[in-house]
């Protein structure tokens, strides 16, 4: 079956910096990915989708990239600020199948 | 954009009794919704897949006489936990998706629900 690990399970960096999250999947070839944010006590919340004959794709200060021979997928978030804390999901998904990784908790800190 | 809403968004009740969760699409027709279970600092664990119209596929491990789902609009699906126990304490969090390949979408949440059985 499917496996996605996201890099680590919490993140702390220091405000203004680059925060960068991994995706890894073994035993699937998704068509596309997804990123999403949730807070705590909230659903989650979309932020980027990449196909897979997309290398990268960015929207304001966020950025994903996607490399189907490695199987992985990055997440960059440029010049963070404390309000980017939160923990991120990635989603491997196919036509009609979608498996969420187990997130990874950031924490910016001023 | 697409909103989802998710209703109630906590409840405590009793040991024994059932509760009905809500999920709606306001602004789109959701012809797939999911259904979710959290634990505390863990990720999303799927439940079941509703349709439109049809019957929900339950995953693998989950009591489909436990966890009633209904979908009965294009805008409307609902959770029944029945006869709830204190082990059924979580957060349950729906999402909904627009008709075309689930991949190639956003998935829509709720808010999600706390659930507290006593």
């Amino acid at each position: 079956s499917q496996k996605i690990e996201q890099n680590s399970e919490a993140l702390n960096i220091q405000e203004g910096k680059t925060a960068t999250l991994t995706c890894n999947y073994t035993n699937y070839s998704p068509a596309y990915l997804q990123w999403y944010r949730q807070d705590p006590g909230r659903g989650p919340v979309f932020l980027l989708l990449i196909r897979e004959n997309e290398k990268e794709k960015r929207k304001e200060r966020l950025k994903v990239t996607f490399d189907t021979t490695l199987k992985q997928s990055l997440f960059h978030i440029t010049a963070s600020q404390p309000a980017d804390s939160a923990t991120y999901l990635c989603a491997l998904a196919g036509a009609n199948n979608l498996f969420f990784g187990t997130g990874t908790r950031l924490t910016v800190i001023p | 954009g697409a909103v989802v809403s998710q209703h109630p968004s906590w409840v405590i009740c009793k040991s024994g009794t059932s509760v009905k969760i809500e999920c709606r699409s306001l602004d789109f027709q959701a012809t797939t919704m999911f259904w979710y279970r959290q634990f505390p600092k863990q990720s999303l664990m799927l439940m079941a897949t509703s349709n439109e119209g049809s019957k929900a596929t339950y995953e693998q491990g989950v009591e489909k006489d436990k966890f009633l789902i209904n979908h009965a609009s294009l805008t409307l699906s609902t959770l029944t936990v029945t006869s709830a126990h204190p082990e059924d304490s979580s957060f349950y969090i729906c999402s909904a998706l627009g008709r075309g390949a689930w991949g190639n979408q956003p998935q829509h949440f709720g808010d999600g629900t706390r659930l507290s059985i006593l």
